[in-house]
């Protein structure tokens, strides 16, 4: 059964502190994977997509890996800030007739002063 | 990016009641998307629009509950008919940017159902 799994559920740092974000899957044949960010009460907004041979995609102060071998992924925020504060969703897309996109539940990532 | 709007932005509804969210967007495109985002739970896909075609319902979600209108490549509608508790939700439209391959959101719909 195709599925994404993100780590931690949420999470909670300081200002100015590192943090990294999990997602493991399972979807098969593999097409790409999406990193998004969904701020409280606003659609989702594109942060990085990454194809079976890109491993690493920076945006700004976010960077996502992808080891398509263990079928996972990371999100690292570097110096956050508290604008990070959102939810950060992991999509992976599917090589099948249609539309295969596969989401999970997100990381709920709250930053403190 | 594409520019989407979606309108109302949040709505408090009766049960029995239906809705209708409208989705436009800044260019023409093939496919819309529309999905459902319950509390706590990832998108799940509700249907494809097509324009001039009838939309693809994922299973689980039939046209009588949720039906779709696409009558031109900018807009589309989604009706949530006969609303109950359980309907209370965010919908979101979406579209692909050709090209990129990039899946653009709206803003969301967030209905609540008393």
């Amino acid at each position: 059964k195709n599925q994404v799994e993100q780590s931690p559920q949420s999470l909670i740092i300081l200002e100015g502190k590192n943090c990294t974000l999990q997602c493991n899957y399972t979807v098969s044949p593999f097409s790409n994977l999406r990193w998004y960010k969904q701020d409280t009460g606003r659609g989702p907004v594109s942060l990085t997509i990454m194809t079976f041979s890109e491993n690493t995609k920076s945006n700004g102060r976010y960077t996502a890996t992808l080891d398509a071998d263990t079928k996972q992924s990371s999100l690292h925020i570097t110096a956050s800030q508290l604008s990070d504060s959102a939810s950060y969703i992991c999509v992976v897309s599917a090589h099948q007739a249609g539309t295969a996109l596969i989401f999970g539940k997100g990381t709920t990532l709250s930053v403190s002063s | 990016s594409a520019v989407i709007s979606q309108k109302p932005s949040r709505d408090i509804c009766q049960r029995g009641t239906s809705l209708t969210i409208q989705c436009q967007v800044d260019s023409q495109v093939t496919m819309m998307f529309w999905y459902r985002q319950q509390p706590g739970q990832s998108l799940t896909l509700i249907a494809t629009a097509n324009q001039g075609s009838e939309a693809t319902y994922e299973s689980g979600f039939v046209i009588d509950k949720f039906p779709i209108s696409r009558p031109n490549l900018t807009f589309s509608t989604l009706t949530v008919s006969n609303m109950s508790p359980e309907d209370s939700s965010i919908y979101l439209c979406s579209v692909y940017r050709s090209g990129t391959g990039e899946l653009f959101f709206g803003e969301g719909s967030r209905l609540t159902v008393l």
